[in-house]
This record gives C-alpha cells, sequence and structure tokens, in this order.
C-alpha cells in the first residue's frame, strides 16, 4: 500500500532553534513530494514542491529535501520563529495512483 | 489574485439531511479536487476533475455523495443524506494542469452532522 508517515506527530522548541522535520514514503515511483503548512481552521499553503529528479528545494529559512531510494524526505526550517508555529503535512504524488497521498502531519509548536 | 473559494465555511446539520459545497478554483486552473480531512489526519482525495470530467472518483461514497463542475469552472459537492462520520473538513484545491504542479487549497468548509 502507498502510504507517508510523519514522525513525531508533535514537536515543541524553543524560539531560534534550528529543527527538521521527517516524513517517509513507501514506494519510490513518484512524481514529485511537497510540504504544506496547515494553521487551524485554514486550508494548506503549498510551502515546497520537490520534483522526482530533484534532490532538494530551498525557500527563504525552509529547506527540503528528497532522497528517493530510501524513501524519506527532510524540511529543514531554520531560525525557528513562533509564527511558524503550525501543522506541517508532507504529500506525494505516487505514479501508480496518480494523486496526492498525505501523511499526517506534525504539529509544531515554537516558544516565546 | 483570489485564491481557491469555497461556501460555506461552516456547517451544523442533522443526520440524514442533505447538504452542499461549493467552490470557484483560481481561474485558469483546470484541475478541480475535492479532498475530506478528519481530525488530526491528513486529507484523503474524493474525486479529481480535469475541466469537466471527473478522472478520479475511486474514493468517492458513490451512494450518498455525489459532485459536478459544470462548465469545467466551479463545483459542487453534494452528500445526501449525511451521516455522524461525515464530520470532516472538506477541502477544495486546483492545479493549472498535471498532477505534477503545485495544488492550492481553499479554506475548506468544517461539516459538523449531529
Amino acid at each position: 500500500k502507498q502510504e507517508v508517515t510523519q514522525i513525531p506527530a508533535a514537536l515543541s522548541v524553543p524560539e531560534g532553534e534550528n529543527l527538521v522535520l521527517n516524513c517517509s514514503f513507501t514506494d519510490s515511483a513518484i512524481y514529485n513530494l511537497q510540504w504544506f503548512r496547515q494553521d487551524p481552521g485554514k486550508g494548506l499553503t503549498s510551502l515546497l514542491l520537490i520534483q522526482s529528479s530533484q534532490r532538494e528545494q530551498t525557500s527563504g529559512r525552509l529547506n527540503a529535501s528528497l532522497d528517493k531510494s530510501s524513501g524519506r524526505s527532510t524540511l529543514y526550517i531554520a531560525a525557528s520563529q513562533p509564527g511558524d508555529s503550525a501543522t506541517y503535512l508532507c504529500a506525494v504524488t505516487y505514479q501508480g495512483a496518480q494523486k496526492l497521498v498525505f501523511g499526517q502531519g506534525t504539529r509544531l509548536t515554537i516558544n516565546p | 489574485e483570489a485564491g481557491v473559494v469555497q461556501s460555506p465555511r461552516y456547517k451544523i446539520i442533522e443526520k440524514k439531511q442533505p447538504v452542499a459545497f461549493w467552490c470557484n478554483p483560481i481561474s485558469g486552473h483546470n484541475t478541480l479536487y475535492w479532498y475530506r480531512q478528519n481530525l488530526g489526519q491528513g486529507p484523503e482525495l474524493l474525486i479529481r476533475y480535469e475541466n469537466e470530467e471527473a478522472v478520479d472518483d475511486s474514493q468517492l461514497p458513490k451512494d450518498r455523495f455525489s459532485a459536478e463542475r459544470l462548465k469545467g469552472v466551479d463545483s459542487t459537492l453534494k452528500i445526501q443524506p449525511a451521516e455522524l462520520g461525515d464530520s470532516a473538513v472538506y477541502l477544495c484545491a486546483s492545479s493549472l494542469g498535471s498532477l505534477a504542479e503545485t495544488q492550492y487549497f481553499g479554506p475548506g468548509t468544517r461539516l459538523l452532522v449531529l
């Protein structure tokens, strides 16, 4: 079964720390992998999209990596701020499924 | 540029009642998606449209759910009759074209079935 797993389910860190969120997927035959942010009661905002042929993408303080062979992606957040507090979702477009498959998300809290 | 618009934002109904959700995608986006997100979970695809055509509705419970996308723009998702287990957030998303492109999500409709 094509699944996406995110660990941990929740993470709390002090402001200013660098942190890494993890995502694993079960099948290397993917079109792309996306990281989304979801604030309470809101929809999803796309942060980074990594195509299957790419190894990483960067946007500001965010850097996402992709390792298809190991079925893993990481989202690195530098110099975390309280405004980064949200749920971060990883989603994979599997070639076979032809749809985005989401992980359960990591709820991140940045403490001032 | 306006984002994906959804209405209503919240809906409370009693079980066995019908309910409908409306979505207006970003202008020019050919692909439209409906997702359901249960509490504490990631969204799950219900149906995907390419223009007017439903190209993936394998996860749509067809006994009670229906959807349409007339003229390849706006879309409506309907539940009739609603069950307690349908309580969730219903998200609409759109993208320019293929699955290789970024999906843009609306704010969602939060449904509570009593």
